[in-house]
């Protein structure tokens, strides 16, 4: 079974500065792959970075950034240089993966998300 | 390239009846899946179709269904309202891609009173 921690509700962080959100993750296959997802209010669900559990270096994005930690089951999300339209829901999600470095398959399993609010 | 398009948008239902909601994927994308999002329980993984099978699906009751046409297009139904089925409706399309990345519509919120 898969299974993905978010511990901070809701997080704050003034216009240009950097955030970062935690996950932590526990799972039992060999194999995986870590989502972020961004949820504004309109309710659809943006795709953001993806972290393959074999992937030697972390995954970068534009002003996203996944700081992976195999170890200790983390895949933190930071994002740089904050800015207003960075308001909204934000969910840490995990599917298996076919061997190393394949393409994830199956349900995603999520986290409880976090509620970012960029303050100008 | 359009995204996964969702219908109806809104909706309110009363107990006991039923409703359908509609998915199209995006264009070429084989692999839907369906995902209800409450505020108490968070996502929660309902069911996912390739190519009109359903290849997995989650632990909701017999009330739950869905399909998969030829077109890759999708729906869900809830048959017999419960209050408790009031949620946001998410369905994503997967076209396999480098990471198998899930791509969403907008949802279905459904109100039932």
């Amino acid at each position: 079974a898969q299974k993905i921690t978010q511990t901070q509700p809701g997080m704050f962080v003034q216009e240009k500065e950097a955030v970062t959100l935690d996950c932590t993750y526990d799972t039992s296959d060999p194999s995986y792959g870590l989502f972020w997802y961004k949820q504004p209010s309109s309710g659809e669900m943006i795709f953001l970075i993806y972290q393959g559990s074999y992937d030697q270096q972390n995954a970068t994005e534009g002003r996203y950034s996944l700081n992976f930690q195999k170890a200790r089951k983390s895949a933190n999300l930071v994002i740089s240089a904050s800015q207003l339209g960075d308001s909204a829901m934000y969910f840490c999600a995990m599917r298996g993966v076919n061997g190393a470095g394949g393409t994830s398959y199956g349900k995603l399993t999520f986290g409880q998300g976090t509620i970012l609010t960029v303050h100008p | 390239k359009a995204g996964v398009t969702q219908t109806p948008r809104y909706l309110i239902k009363t107990r006991g009846q039923q409703v359908t909601l509609s998915c199209s994927p995006i264009s070429g994308h084989r692999s839907v899946s369906w995902y209800q999002q409450t505020p108490g329980q968070g996502l929660q993984f309902l069911f996912e179709y390739f190519s009109e099978t359903q290849r997995n699906k989650g632990n909701f009751p017999g009330r739950f269904s869905g399909r998969q046409f030829s077109n890759s297009r999708s729906e869900m139904n809830v048959s017999t309202l419960e209050l408790g089925d009031s949620a946001l409706y998410l369905c994503a399309s997967s076209g396999g891609g480098s990471t198998g990345e899930l791509f969403f519509g907008e949802g279905s919120r459904l109100t039932v009173l």
